[in-house]
């Protein structure tokens, strides 16, 4: 079975900073996508990135970026020009690629942003 | 984009009372419907999978009798939690995704309360 460890449950920057989000996961799957979501205190879960495992080159979604880094399995966000909307709750998530399309989500990262 | 609703947003029933939670797409065809149980401060614990006609997956530990899982159509899903008990109290979220896309669009979420 897919794991997914966010080990750290709350963070904080300054606005228009830089934060870097972890997130470890482990499988022996070698086709999967991997997410960031995020959820303000509305609840709604917005995806922020995704990446997939084939692709060498790491995604960007203009302030969000993330590092893979395959072998070691590990996938951080960074989050630059930090925003005070930027404040919730990010989960890393892990999909298997050919099966139920199932996600398995980190226990998250509450991120407040400071003005 | 695609749009997922939930009816109702919040609920509080009786103990020992059924419940059903709608999950619709708005405006897309969603070949698969996942339900999920987010407790308060923690992450999403996918409960179940469902497919449009056929029965519905439900993961280790989630009991088929006490959730109800009916995907009638490409656009609806219900969530029915029978004989509903205070430890039922939680957020449920449902999400759908379209035929060989991995992306999963997340409705707003149903608070359940049980008094």
């Amino acid at each position: 079975a897919q794991t997914v460890t966010q080990s750290q449950p709350e963070m904080s920057v300054q606005e228009a900073e830089t934060v870097t989000l972890s997130c470890t996961y482990d499988t022996s799957e070698n086709n999967y996508y991997l997410f960031w979501y995020k959820q303000p205190p509305s609840r709604q879960m917005i995806l922020v990135i995704r990446q997939e495992a084939y692709k060498q080159q790491n995604a960007t979604e203009n302030r969000f970026s993330v590092n893979f880094q395959k072998a070691a399995k590990s996938f951080s966000l960074k989050i630059s020009d930090s925003q005070l909307g930027d404040t919730a709750m990010y989960f890393c998530a892990f999909m298997k690629l050919g099966g139920s399309e199932k996600l398995v989500f980190g226990k998250g990262t509450k991120l407040t942003v400071n003005p | 984009g695609a749009v997922v609703s939930q009816h109702p947003s919040r609920v509080i029933c009786k103990s020992g009372t059924s419940v059903k939670i709608e999950c619709r797409s708005l405006d897309f065809q969603a070949t698969t419907m996942f339900w999920y149980r987010q407790f308060p401060k923690q992450s999403l614990m996918l409960m179940a999978t469902s497919n449009e006609g056929s029965k519905a997956t439900y993961e280790q530990g989630v009991e088929k009798d006490k959730f109800l899982i009916n995907h009638a159509s490409l656009t609806l899903s219900t969530l029915t939690v029978t004989s509903a008990h205070p430890e039922d109290s939680s957020f449920y979220i449902c999400s759908a995704s379209l035929q060989d896309s991995y992306e999963q669009y997340f409705g707003p979420g149903t608070r359940l309360t049980v008094t």
